[in-house]
Order: structure tokens, then sequence, then C-alpha cells
């Protein structure tokens, strides 16, 4: 069974600076998906990012990059020049070769302060 | 286009009573997956259906949750005879299939907050 684990509950960080969310997983498969998805107050689930596990590249969505290191099993989020919409909780995803179920994280709680 | 729609928004039930929740997938999608939320908590798969199918009821808790899904589309999870620990929020999502070696992106809908007292 795969495990997604976010060691960071909660995390701050001062609006137009950089904040890194971490997330480490552990599967026994060689090819999957990878996620990080942002949750407001409004509960609404929104994909932020995702990686393809055979891609060395890292995946880039705008402000939003990834640190993607498949040895070690590690999948940071990295969010630059932050701003106030991006308070939210985000979540760390994992979608193995079954193609069904995803394997969340238990959250980080970002704040991005004025 | 209209997204993954759910119903109700909120619901407070007393312990023991059953309650339905709904799940409106997006049109065209066949997968359909249900998730809970609990405080706290990150989101804890619970059934999927490819069309009318459930190939996957694992991550239901306990013999009091089921599901079902009609015609492909709506799907409608009960939760009979309700205990304080089912509060939490019933997430639900669609996409356009499932199956060994697809992506396809999973949409959320907005979620039923289930409130046991």
């Amino acid at each position: 069974a795969q495990t997604v684990t976010q060691s960071q509950p909660e995390m701050s960080v001062q609006e137009a600076e950089t904040v890194t969310l971490s997330c480490t997983y552990d599967t026994s498969e060689n090819n999957y998906y990878l996620f990080w998805y942002k949750q407001p107050p409004s509960r609404q689930m929104i994909l932020v990012i995702r990686q393809e596990a055979y891609k060395q590249q890292n995946a880039t969505e705008n402000r939003f990059s990834v640190n993607f290191q498949k040895a070690a099993k590690s999948f940071s989020l990295k969010i630059s020049d932050s701003q106030l919409g991006d308070t939210a909780m985000y979540f760390c995803a994992f979608l193995g070769s079954s193609g069904d179920k995803l394997t969340f994280g238990t959250g980080t709680r970002l704040a991005v302060r004025p | 286009g209209a997204g993954v729609s759910q119903s109700p928004s909120n619901k407070v039930t007393e312990k023991g009573k059953d309650v339905e929740l709904r799940c409106d997938p997006i049109s065209g999608h066949t997968a359909l997956y249900w998730y809970r939320q609990s405080l706290g908590q990150g989101l804890e798969f619970l059934i999927y259906f490819q069309g009318n199918s459930a190939p996957d009821k694992s991550g239901l808790p306990s013999d009091r949750f089921s599901a079902e899904r009609t015609g492909g589309s709506v799907s409608t999870l009960t939760i009979q005879r309700t205990q304080q620990e089912d509060s939490a929020v019933y997430l639900c999502a669609s996409s356009l299939m499932s199956g060994r070696g697809l992506f396809n992106e999973q949409y959320f809908g907005p979620g039923t907050r289930l409130t046991v007292t």
C-alpha cells in the first residue's frame, strides 16, 4: 500500500516571498503520478500541479513548481511570489498504476501574510 | 460547463438516523469517487465507480456505509445508523474514466459537511 506524508501541518509566508511545502511518499511501483491539490475555505479541491514519475523534468505551472526526487521519494511544492489568494490547505496525492483512487497526505495549512 | 455538484451542502443529523448524500458528476465522466475528510485528516478513499460498477469498495469503513450509482451518472452515498465519528466532509470527484495505466484528472465537488449530534 502507498503512503503519503506531509510533515508540516502549518506554514506561513510573507506576501511576495517564496515557500516550499514538503511531501514524501512510499511505494513499490515504478510508474505513478503525483499531485498537489489546493483546498481553500470553500472546500473545493483544485489541482495545482501534477508530475508523471517517468518524467525526469520537474513540472512547472506559472508560480508553482515541484522538486521531484524519485530515488528519495520526495515531491516538494515551491510557490514563488506568494499571493494572499494562495492561503489554503495544500494536499500532496499519489495515483498508482491502477489508475483509480488517490492517496492523500494529511495536508499543510499555508497562510500568506500581507 | 457545470462541474461536480453535491447535495446537501451541509447536513446535521441525530445519532442513529440514516443519511443520503448525493453526487452529480460532470457529464460524460464515467468514473466517480467518494472520499471522506475528517477534521485534521487528509482525504480518505471510500469507494469508486466505473460506470455503474464499484470495482473497489475497500475504503468503506463499515457495513453501515453503502453507495450506488445509476445510469452511469448520479451517485448516492448512504450512511445508516449514523455515529458521531461519521462527522466529516464527504467529497465526490469524477473523471473521464479510470483504469490501469490511465491518468484522468479527478475533478472534485464542494463536498457535503455532515455533522452527527
